[in-house]
């Protein structure tokens, strides 16, 4: 039973407008979250996270939105680059000295000019 | 210099033999991971160590087993490749702690095709 959920396996999105990939799971123990962002033959790379104390976490053109009561969360990327054109996976972890990581399945972002 | 390496970057082995997989890191984290990834699935944990005399089994530890030589080095085992095996691997590490410390950053990854 899959507990982080990337429903979207793709995404296009054109250059300049925002790109929103969302991420919903099902385990309400969850208390810290993150995206990461994959370009093909390389690892997963850390793009932003957020705590479950707060609703929402920006670091320049990339934003995390979480909604605990629905258990969702989102990640809006304004304005999309062709650089950003990536897989991006949405994780899920637990606090308290246990850093398992529990992964969705990806989103492949493009972003076309 | 990559903080987290991995050897070899591809290989390709048949069923029933033994391949060792290699991870280094000079992050100095305590801290390593051996993931799996395989389309549709994301990335799934295989064997996690939180120190050199700690490893724990992930959720998908079956033919597989670990060696953590050093901080430094976490190695992975597949004592009889089965070609359910091929698949992209990933090892990562991070810190000990909580929140923002719970970032795991991920090396470059290990192509693995069982024929």
């Amino acid at each position: 039973d899959q507990q982080v959920k990337q429903n979207s396996p793709s995404l296009s999105v054109q250059e300049g407008r925002i790109s929103i990939l969302n991420c919903d799971y099902t385990n309400s123990m969850f208390d810290y979250f993150l995206w990461y962002k994959k370009y093909p033959a390389e690892g997963p790379t850390f793009l932003i996270s957020i705590s479950s104390i707060k609703d929402k976490n920006e670091d320049g053109r990339f934003t995390v939105f979480l909604n605990k009561s629905a258990k969702h969360l989102s990640l809006h990327i304004v304005p999309s680059q062709p650089g950003d054109s990536a897989v991006y996976f949405c994780a899920a972890t637990f606090s308290g000295g246990y850093n398992k990581l529990i992964f969705g399945a990806g989103t492949r972002l493009a972003v076309h000019p | 210099d990559a903080d987290v390496t991995q050897t070899p970057r591809n290989r390709i082995t048949k069923t029933g033999k033994r391949i060792m997989l290699e991870c280094s890191q000079t992050k100095g984290h305590d801290r390593m991971y051996w993931y799996r990834q395989d389309p549709g699935l994301g990335l799934r944990l295989i064997y996690y160590s939180f120190d050199v005399k700690d490893i724990n089994k992930g959720e998908i530890s079956d033919g597989y087993s670990v060696s953590r030589q050093a901080q430094a080095k976490f190695s992975l085992s597949l004592e009889s490749a089965i070609p359910n095996q091929t698949a992209l691997y990933f090892c990562a590490t991070s810190e000990e702690g909580t929140g923002e410390e719970e970032t795991q950053y991920f090396g470059p990854g290990t192509r693995l095709l069982v024929l």
